[in-house]
């Protein structure tokens, strides 16, 4: 899976959107880009993953850059329940989706009142 | 709702102690992952299964066991519990299928404590 790097940490302020980078220039043309994110003392969420083509869905936007080198993460009006460890990863499935996940350091996400 | 449980979200044993820890998903996912968390070294998963009854070794399988003999349970045995498994233990479930993107769904965890 290719590597990918991100910020240490972000502060937002509540009720304004929320823009997560992620840089992953070494990106292969079949591999999956996903978010997750971890609250603190919960387990890792799924948030959204793309291809090529930006997403939407109810908890936030995915944008992918045309070279595929980058991503960007929107939650589009941040809580302060959005306070959290957001972690992006690049995925090459085998197929049947028994592979393990592998997080790095992530971008913990501060959302101020 | 999609609903991973763990047995218990917090664990107290001790050394040479034998531990189980039980997950139980309702999403009738064939997929089934035991993670551990540490500061500073992130996720790693220790096992997954497939299937009833099938298993395969994660990235550090050394001093735990599992076990799945019903598809909507997933079981994590430590044999002998020593000071250096304590840590958060996260299960996981995800769908098989030929095409993503097979999100794994977690538990909440089970803070592990071995004295």
């Amino acid at each position: 899976d290719a590597k990918t790097t991100q910020p240490t940490s972000m502060d937002c302020a509540e009720g304004r959107a929320a823009n997560l980078p992620c840089n992953h220039s070494t990106i292969s043309g079949n591999e999956y880009v996903y978010w997750y994110r971890q609250i603190h003392s919960q387990g890792p969420q799924y948030i959204i993953h793309g291809l090529k083509n930006n997403e939407t869905n109810e908890m936030a936007s995915l944008i992918i850059t045309e070279d595929r080198k980058s991503s960007t993460l929107i939650l589009p009006h941040a809580t302060l329940r959005d306070t959290a460890v957001y972690y992006c990863i690049v995925r090459l499935y085998s197929g049947g989706g028994a592979d393990g996940l592998t997080f790095g350091k992530g971008t913990h996400l501060i959302i101020q009142p | 709702d999609v609903k991973v449980t763990q047995s218990s979200r917090y664990l107290v044993k001790r050394t040479g102690e034998k531990v189980f820890l039980e997950c139980v998903q309702d999403m009738d996912h064939e997929n089934m992952f035991w993670y551990r968390q540490d500061p500073g070294l992130g996720l790693r998963l220790i096992y997954f299964s497939y299937d009833v009854k099938m298993k395969e070794k994660g990235d550090i399988p050394e001093g735990y066991s599992v076990s799945r003999e019903k598809k909507e349970r997933f079981s994590l045995i430590l044999e002998s519990a020593s000071t250096n498994q304590t840590s958060m233990y996260l299960c996981a479930s995800s769908s098989s299928g030929t095409l993503p993107p097979y999100e794994q769904y977690f538990g909440p965890g089970t803070r592990l404590t071995v004295t």
